[in-house]
Protein backbone atom coordinates (compact mmCIF):
# COMPACT_ATOMS: atom_id res chain seq x y z
CA UNK A 1 0.00 0.00 0.00
CA UNK A 2 0.78 3.39 -0.86
CA UNK A 3 0.29 7.02 1.27
CA UNK A 4 2.08 9.96 2.05
CA UNK A 5 1.80 12.65 5.01
CA UNK A 6 1.80 16.13 4.40
CA UNK A 7 3.14 17.83 7.49
CA UNK A 8 1.58 21.07 8.62
CA UNK A 9 -2.18 21.39 7.70
CA UNK A 10 -1.72 25.31 7.43
CA UNK A 11 1.22 27.17 6.19
CA UNK A 12 1.17 30.86 6.46
CA UNK A 13 4.24 33.13 4.44
CA UNK A 14 4.58 36.91 3.52
CA UNK A 15 4.64 37.42 0.14
CA UNK A 16 8.26 37.66 -1.75
CA UNK A 17 9.01 34.58 1.02
CA UNK A 18 9.87 31.20 0.35
CA UNK A 19 7.22 28.57 0.51
CA UNK A 20 8.26 25.01 1.50
CA UNK A 21 5.46 22.53 1.80
CA UNK A 22 6.25 19.01 3.11
CA UNK A 23 5.47 15.54 1.65
CA UNK A 24 6.81 12.15 2.49
CA UNK A 25 5.34 9.27 1.25
CA UNK A 26 5.28 5.38 1.93
CA UNK A 27 5.89 3.00 -0.91
CA UNK A 28 6.98 -0.80 -1.34
CA UNK A 29 7.84 -0.09 -5.10
CA UNK A 30 9.15 3.29 -7.07
CA UNK A 31 6.77 5.79 -6.32
CA UNK A 32 4.92 8.16 -8.85
CA UNK A 33 4.94 11.45 -7.01
CA UNK A 34 2.45 14.48 -7.52
CA UNK A 35 1.81 17.96 -6.49
CA UNK A 36 -1.90 19.04 -6.97
CA UNK A 37 -3.31 22.58 -6.37
CA UNK A 38 -6.34 23.76 -5.65
CA UNK A 39 -8.04 26.77 -6.03
CA UNK A 40 -11.33 27.72 -4.28
CA UNK A 41 -14.42 26.56 -6.19
CA UNK A 42 -12.00 24.63 -8.19
CA UNK A 43 -11.06 21.31 -9.13
CA UNK A 44 -7.72 20.16 -8.35
CA UNK A 45 -4.85 21.05 -10.81
CA UNK A 46 -1.30 19.28 -11.63
CA UNK A 47 1.62 21.42 -10.48
CA UNK A 48 4.46 19.02 -11.24
CA UNK A 49 5.07 15.39 -11.19
CA UNK A 50 8.10 12.75 -10.28
CA UNK A 51 8.00 9.29 -12.22
CA UNK A 52 11.93 8.37 -13.28
CA UNK A 53 14.95 10.58 -14.15
CA UNK A 54 16.01 13.81 -12.87
CA UNK A 55 15.31 14.17 -9.29
CA UNK A 56 14.53 17.86 -8.81
CA UNK A 57 11.19 18.25 -11.11
CA UNK A 58 10.05 21.77 -11.97
CA UNK A 59 6.32 22.84 -12.57
CA UNK A 60 3.88 25.35 -12.84
CA UNK A 61 4.15 28.74 -11.48
CA UNK A 62 7.46 28.67 -10.19
CA UNK A 63 6.94 25.75 -8.00
CA UNK A 64 9.57 22.42 -7.69
CA UNK A 65 10.06 19.94 -6.01
CA UNK A 66 12.56 17.10 -5.29
CA UNK A 67 12.57 13.73 -4.77
CA UNK A 68 14.36 11.92 -2.14
CA UNK A 69 14.33 8.37 -1.77
CA UNK A 70 17.07 8.05 1.47
CA UNK A 71 14.29 10.44 2.91
CA UNK A 72 11.20 9.47 0.93
CA UNK A 73 10.55 12.72 0.56
CA UNK A 74 8.66 15.12 -2.48
CA UNK A 75 8.84 18.45 -0.63
CA UNK A 76 7.36 21.13 -2.88
CA UNK A 77 8.74 24.48 -2.94
CA UNK A 78 9.21 27.98 -4.65
CA UNK A 79 11.48 30.63 -3.70
CA UNK A 80 9.06 33.94 -3.78
CA UNK A 81 5.63 33.63 -2.84
CA UNK A 82 2.78 35.64 -4.46
CA UNK A 83 -0.55 36.35 -3.44
CA UNK A 84 -2.45 34.26 -6.21
CA UNK A 85 -0.41 30.94 -4.48
CA UNK A 86 -2.99 31.24 -1.91
CA UNK A 87 -4.60 27.66 -2.03
CA UNK A 88 -4.66 24.41 -0.68
CA UNK A 89 -1.70 21.72 -2.07
CA UNK A 90 -1.91 18.32 -2.37
CA UNK A 91 0.56 15.55 -2.34
CA UNK A 92 0.05 12.29 -4.03
CA UNK A 93 1.62 8.85 -4.93
CA UNK A 94 0.82 5.96 -7.21
CA UNK A 95 3.05 3.74 -8.81
CA UNK A 96 3.27 1.96 -12.45
CA UNK A 97 0.21 0.66 -13.61
CA UNK A 98 -1.96 1.43 -10.60
CA UNK A 99 -5.19 3.40 -11.45
CA UNK A 100 -5.62 5.24 -8.79
CA UNK A 101 -3.93 8.16 -6.88
CA UNK A 102 -3.38 8.58 -2.58
CA UNK A 103 -3.58 11.71 -1.80
CA UNK A 104 -2.20 13.68 1.47
CA UNK A 105 -4.61 15.63 4.10
CA UNK A 106 -3.62 18.58 1.94
CA UNK A 107 -1.87 21.97 3.08
CA UNK A 108 -3.66 25.34 2.83
CA UNK A 109 -1.26 28.37 2.13
CA UNK A 110 -2.13 32.04 2.97
CA UNK A 111 -0.18 34.80 2.00
CA UNK A 112 0.29 37.55 3.39
CA UNK A 113 0.95 41.56 2.09
CA UNK B 1 -12.92 26.25 -21.43
CA UNK B 2 -12.64 23.11 -19.05
CA UNK B 3 -11.00 19.88 -19.93
CA UNK B 4 -13.91 18.07 -16.98
CA UNK B 5 -16.95 19.32 -16.69
CA UNK B 6 -19.05 18.06 -13.86
CA UNK B 7 -23.49 18.67 -13.16
CA UNK B 8 -24.49 19.32 -10.83
CA UNK B 9 -22.69 21.79 -9.08
CA UNK B 10 -24.38 21.31 -5.75
CA UNK B 11 -27.24 18.67 -5.20
CA UNK B 12 -29.19 18.48 -1.52
CA UNK B 13 -30.90 15.42 -1.33
CA UNK B 14 -32.60 13.45 1.31
CA UNK B 15 -31.38 10.13 2.85
CA UNK B 16 -32.32 7.33 0.78
CA UNK B 17 -32.72 8.79 -2.36
CA UNK B 18 -30.89 8.12 -6.06
CA UNK B 19 -28.70 10.66 -7.20
CA UNK B 20 -26.49 10.84 -10.20
CA UNK B 21 -23.56 13.16 -10.82
CA UNK B 22 -22.24 13.28 -14.41
CA UNK B 23 -19.36 14.28 -15.58
CA UNK B 24 -18.42 15.42 -19.69
CA UNK B 25 -15.16 14.88 -20.55
CA UNK B 26 -15.14 16.54 -23.70
CA UNK B 27 -12.78 14.74 -25.78
CA UNK B 28 -12.55 11.31 -26.24
CA UNK B 29 -10.17 9.01 -23.33
CA UNK B 30 -10.06 5.88 -22.07
CA UNK B 31 -8.98 6.50 -18.35
CA UNK B 32 -11.78 7.83 -15.80
CA UNK B 33 -11.88 8.06 -11.97
CA UNK B 34 -14.35 9.14 -9.61
CA UNK B 35 -12.75 10.86 -6.48
CA UNK B 36 -14.52 12.27 -3.35
CA UNK B 37 -13.70 14.41 -0.55
CA UNK B 38 -15.48 14.90 2.93
CA UNK B 39 -15.22 18.25 4.29
CA UNK B 40 -12.08 18.15 5.90
CA UNK B 41 -10.95 14.99 4.92
CA UNK B 42 -8.26 13.44 2.47
CA UNK B 43 -9.70 12.87 -1.21
CA UNK B 44 -10.04 9.59 -1.73
CA UNK B 45 -10.37 7.30 -4.54
CA UNK B 46 -13.56 5.62 -5.36
CA UNK B 47 -13.65 3.76 -8.83
CA UNK B 48 -11.18 3.51 -12.02
CA UNK B 49 -12.96 2.98 -15.43
CA UNK B 50 -11.05 2.02 -18.34
CA UNK B 51 -12.34 1.44 -21.82
CA UNK B 52 -16.12 1.10 -20.13
CA UNK B 53 -15.53 -1.03 -17.76
CA UNK B 54 -14.68 -0.85 -13.86
CA UNK B 55 -10.43 -1.57 -13.42
CA UNK B 56 -10.16 -0.44 -9.65
CA UNK B 57 -12.10 0.19 -7.05
CA UNK B 58 -11.78 1.10 -3.56
CA UNK B 59 -14.38 -0.38 -0.43
CA UNK B 60 -15.91 2.78 -0.43
CA UNK B 61 -17.24 2.03 -3.35
CA UNK B 62 -19.78 -0.37 -2.39
CA UNK B 63 -23.21 -1.93 -4.20
CA UNK B 64 -24.88 1.73 -3.76
CA UNK B 65 -22.31 3.05 -5.92
CA UNK B 66 -22.13 2.58 -9.90
CA UNK B 67 -20.19 3.96 -12.76
CA UNK B 68 -21.16 4.10 -16.41
CA UNK B 69 -20.52 6.06 -19.80
CA UNK B 70 -23.99 5.58 -21.42
CA UNK B 71 -23.58 7.28 -24.52
CA UNK B 72 -19.69 7.38 -25.02
CA UNK B 73 -19.46 10.88 -24.07
CA UNK B 74 -21.21 11.37 -20.30
CA UNK B 75 -19.40 9.77 -17.42
CA UNK B 76 -21.68 8.69 -14.13
CA UNK B 77 -21.80 8.02 -10.94
CA UNK B 78 -25.18 6.80 -9.29
CA UNK B 79 -25.29 6.65 -5.68
CA UNK B 80 -28.71 3.92 -5.18
CA UNK B 81 -30.04 4.97 -1.64
CA UNK B 82 -27.75 8.12 -0.13
CA UNK B 83 -26.53 8.41 3.55
CA UNK B 84 -25.69 10.96 5.53
CA UNK B 85 -21.82 9.96 5.16
CA UNK B 86 -22.51 10.39 1.65
CA UNK B 87 -22.31 14.28 1.93
CA UNK B 88 -19.25 15.31 -0.03
CA UNK B 89 -17.50 17.40 -2.92
CA UNK B 90 -17.43 14.25 -5.89
CA UNK B 91 -14.62 15.15 -8.34
CA UNK B 92 -14.36 13.05 -11.87
CA UNK B 93 -11.19 12.87 -13.44
CA UNK B 94 -9.75 11.52 -16.28
CA UNK B 95 -6.15 11.14 -17.57
CA UNK B 96 -3.86 13.72 -19.86
CA UNK B 97 -2.83 11.36 -21.93
CA UNK B 98 -3.76 7.95 -23.12
CA UNK B 99 -2.19 5.71 -20.53
CA UNK B 100 -2.78 5.97 -16.47
CA UNK B 101 -0.11 8.16 -15.42
CA UNK B 102 -2.00 9.79 -12.32
CA UNK B 103 -1.52 12.99 -14.22
CA UNK B 104 -5.32 14.13 -14.28
CA UNK B 105 -7.53 16.55 -15.44
CA UNK B 106 -10.37 17.24 -12.29
CA UNK B 107 -13.67 18.72 -13.11
CA UNK B 108 -14.63 21.73 -10.21
CA UNK B 109 -16.88 18.78 -8.29
CA UNK B 110 -20.05 18.45 -7.52
CA UNK B 111 -20.74 19.06 -4.02
CA UNK B 112 -23.16 16.24 -2.50
CA UNK B 113 -25.62 17.77 0.93
CA UNK B 114 -27.43 14.45 2.12
CA UNK B 115 -30.40 15.74 4.88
Amino acid sequence: AQSVTQLGSHVSVSEGALVLLRCNYSSSVPPYLFWYVQYPNQGLQLLLKYTTGATLVKGINGFEAEFKKSETSFHLTKPSAHMSDAAEYFCAVTRVNDYKLSFGAGTTVTVRA
Amino acid sequence: EPEVTQTPSHQVTQMGQEVILRCVPISNHLYFYWYRQILGQKVEFLVSFYNNEISEKSEIFDDQFSVERPDGSNFTLKIRSTKLEDSAMYFCAREQGDRNTGELFFGEGSRLTVL
